[in-house]
């Protein structure tokens, strides 16, 4: 079975592009988050949404970061402008809300590099 | 906001040898979640501990659920090169209402296992 799928692997730009990261979550699941990974702040939740609806995007750093789910097989998280300081691992998970506490299955990640 | 404290945040240990690693926090938490992390990999979910107090075994790893479900504990006996990687404890928050769960994550123990 396909896991999460996550594109791009590694995104380099320089700063003040505008950078779109993709995420596929496993067929079936209602749940999908966004993450992003660096060594000073961890794993932190950027936004997640429930049935393609945001819930909560109180994660979200600033206006500059935008993410959507048109449909359940498909979600963004946008950039622009990006900054040096957004460098970092995302990650996008999704998981089967069932009412106890979900397994979230994580996607590879996208490393994105703003120069 | 709440945090969950890892210690320690590095651990290198000889191959054979037993370790223990822990999660903290001042806050109480429906459940908890341990994640294993490897390099250029998204983390995969160990274990979900509930009930205070709760122990459960996964053949060399034995993870512990503070009585007060604030803590947690993860040991490994015996410790080998395949578990070499980035252990993480999440805090799971019920999201009433929106049928998903946030995870509230460590920001992990960096394990390497020295053949």
């Amino acid at each position: 079975d396909a896991g999460v799928i996550q594109s791009p692997r590694h995104e380099v730009t320089e700063m003040g592009q505008e950078v779109t990261l993709r995420c596929k979550p496993i067929s079936g699941h209602n749940s999908l988050f966004w993450y992003r990974q660096t060594m000073m702040r961890g794993l932190e939740l950027l936004i997640y949404f429930n049935n393609n609806v945001p819930i909560d995007d109180s994660g979200m750093p600033e206006d500059r970061f935008s993410a959507k789910m048109p449909n359940a097989s498909f979600s963004t998280l946008k950039i622009q402008p990006s900054e040096p300081r957004d460098s970092a691992v995302y990650f996008c998970a999704s998981s089967f809300a069932s009412g106890g506490p979900d397994t979230q299955y994580f996607g590879p990640g996208t490393r994105l590099t703003v120069l | 906001t709440q945090l969950l404290e890892q210690s320690p945040q590095f651990l290198s240990i000889q191959e054979g040898e037993n370790l223990t690693v822990y999660c903290n926090s001042s806050s109480v938490f429906s459940s908890l979640q341990w994640y294993r992390q490897e390099p250029g990999e998204g983390p995969v979910l160990l274990v979900t501990v509930v009930t205070g107090g709760e122990v459960k075994k996964l053949k060399r790893l034995t993870f512990q659920f503070g009585d007060a479900r604030k803590d947690s504990s993860l040991h490994i006996t015996a410790a080998q090169p395949g578990d070499t990687g980035l252990y993480l404890c999440a805090g799971v928050q019920g999201a009433s209402g929106a049928g998903s769960y946030q995870l509230t994550f460590g920001k992990g123990t960096k394990l390497s296992v020295i053949p």
